[in-house]
């Protein structure tokens, strides 16, 4: 069974800062997509980034990017020049190339401070 | 598009009370489930659905119930609503297996609470 662990419960940054929210997952697979999703206060689930794994190009969408260490089973997500709109909970998910089934880490909330 | 819609939005229940959280979406996706939220655990899969008459067990299935007897909609069922039911539940869609850019829509969620 795969797993999804997000280590950090809470992080903080300053405004125009760099944060970067780590994410470590276990398959046995070879064929899958790794996601980040943020939830603002409004509690709407937003798609942030997505990864597939036989790539080997890290994903990058403005100012977010990812380190994805394939062999390490690492995906972490890096926020550049972090915004007051950025805070909200971020989950790190798995979802199985074959199935479709989404696997979530438990959260890590992240507050931006002015 | 609508995307996923979700009704409603909020609830409140009574204990041992039944009811159905309705999903829809019209994005002609293939798999379609259902998660709760809880503070500290993330989403936790109840029921998901490949197609339209199947569909199977998450990891926390009991409680509840679902069928699918159409791609459009998937409704969740409580059967008999218990307090430790109160959460925050999410339906999702995606299009299905092997699709290239895929992602997961969600519904806007649903706060229950059961009393």
């Amino acid at each position: 069974a795969q797993t999804v662990t997000q280590s950090q419960p809470e992080m903080s940054v300053q405004e125009a800062e760099t944060v970067t929210l780590s994410c470590t997952y276990d398959t046995s697979e070879s064929n899958y997509y790794l996601f980040w999703y943020k939830q603002p206060p409004s509690r709407q689930m937003i798609l942030v980034i997505r990864q597939e794994a036989y790539k080997q190009q890290n994903a990058t969408e403005n100012r977010f990017s990812v380190n994805f260490q394939k062999a390490a089973k690492s995906f972490s997500l890096k926020i550049s020049d972090s915004q007051l709109g950025d805070t909200a909970m971020y989950f790190c998910a798995f979802m199985n190339y074959n199935t479709d089934k989404l696997i979530f880490g438990t959260g890590t909330r992240l507050q931006v401070f002015p | 598009n609508a995307g996923v819609t979700q009704t409603p939005k909020f609830q409140v229940l009574k204990t041992g009370q039944s009811m159905t959280l309705q999903c829809a979406q019209d994005m002609n996706h293939e798999y379609m489930s259902w998660y709760r939220q809880d503070p500290g655990m993330g989403l936790r899969l109840i029921h998901y659905s490949v197609g339209a008459g199947i569909t199977d067990q998450g990891e926390v299935p009991n409680g509840y119930n679902v069928s699918r007897s159409t791609t459009e909609d998937f409704p969740l069922r409580l059967l008999s609503a218990a307090p430790s039911q109160t959460s925050v539940y999410f339906c999702a869609s995606s299009p299905g297996a092997g699709f290239m850019n895929t992602e997961a829509f969600f519904g806007q969620g649903t706060r229950l609470t059961v009393v």
